[in-house]
């Protein structure tokens, strides 16, 4: 299996802040690679694809970069709904699809 | 766009089986693979397994042994058995679509259903 390392597992911000969560995959990936959405109780939801890809109706002070092991995930300037867990998600080898950790963000 | 909503028993002894249902709302059915992503409580995401409309199939192999995706294309529907369920099984059980095609496959789970609780306890 690729295994996915998130950092940090949990982060605390102010309003305003620029947010980096980072992600790590085992192997190359080129750029398989998506980034989700979780607020608590609510199903994930699709941000970033292809690594650096927005998804239609996504605000876009979201964005996502990277290619091989090594992808970033930005918040240029964090609001309040985007309190949430963050997850990447990698489908060079579909089986497994795997996932990273997850970073819980919260406001500081 | 896409809907996706899901039922199935929520509560299971030990050694049972669980059992959920997808069904796809608009969009082309046959143009997706749909697949099951489980979440224990507090935990991260854990892929289960996808399927086709024609019944083509993968599984998660840390779970192949206990899983059965099937497939009802006249009803637009997906289904997940787990067999020999213990405490570990423990999950909010999400069906989402896998990889779709649109002149080429692209793979992300874009559409998700709301989500199914299924507990585990003797």
């Amino acid at each position: 299996d690729i295994q996915m390392t998130q950092s940090p597992p949990s982060l605390s911000a102010s309003i305003g802040d620029r947010v980096t969560i980072t992600c790590q995959a085992s192997q190359d990936i080129t750029n398989h690679l998506n980034w989700y959405q979780q607020k608590p109780g609510k199903a994930p939801k699709l941000l970033i694809y292809d690594a650096s890809n927005l998804e239609t109706g996504v605000p876009s002070r979201f964005s996502g970069s990277g290619s091989g092991t090594h992808f970033t995930f930005i918040i240029s300037s964090l609001q309040p709904e985007d309190i949430a867990t963050y997850y990447c998600q990698q489908y060079d080898n579909i089986v497994p699809y795997t996932f990273g950790q997850g970073t819980k963000l919260d406001i500081k | 766009q896409v809907r996706l909503q899901q039922w199935g028993a929520g509560l299971l002894k030990p050694s049972e089986t669980l059992s959920l249902t997808c069904t796809v709302f608009g969009g082309s059915f046959s143009g997706y693979y749909w697949g099951w992503i489980r979440q224990p409580p507090g935990k991260g995401l854990e892929w289960i397994g996808e399927i086709n409309h024609s019944g083509a199939t993968n599984y998660n192999p840390s779970l192949k042994s206990r899983v059965t995706i099937s497939v009802d294309m006249s009803k637009n529907q997906v289904s997940l058995k787990l067999s020999s369920v213990t405490a570990a099984d423990t999950a909010m059980y999400y069906c989402a679509s896998s990889r779709g095609y649109s002149s080429s496959w692209y793979y992300r789970f874009n559409n998700w259903g709301q989500g199914s609780l299924v507990t585990v306890s003797s």
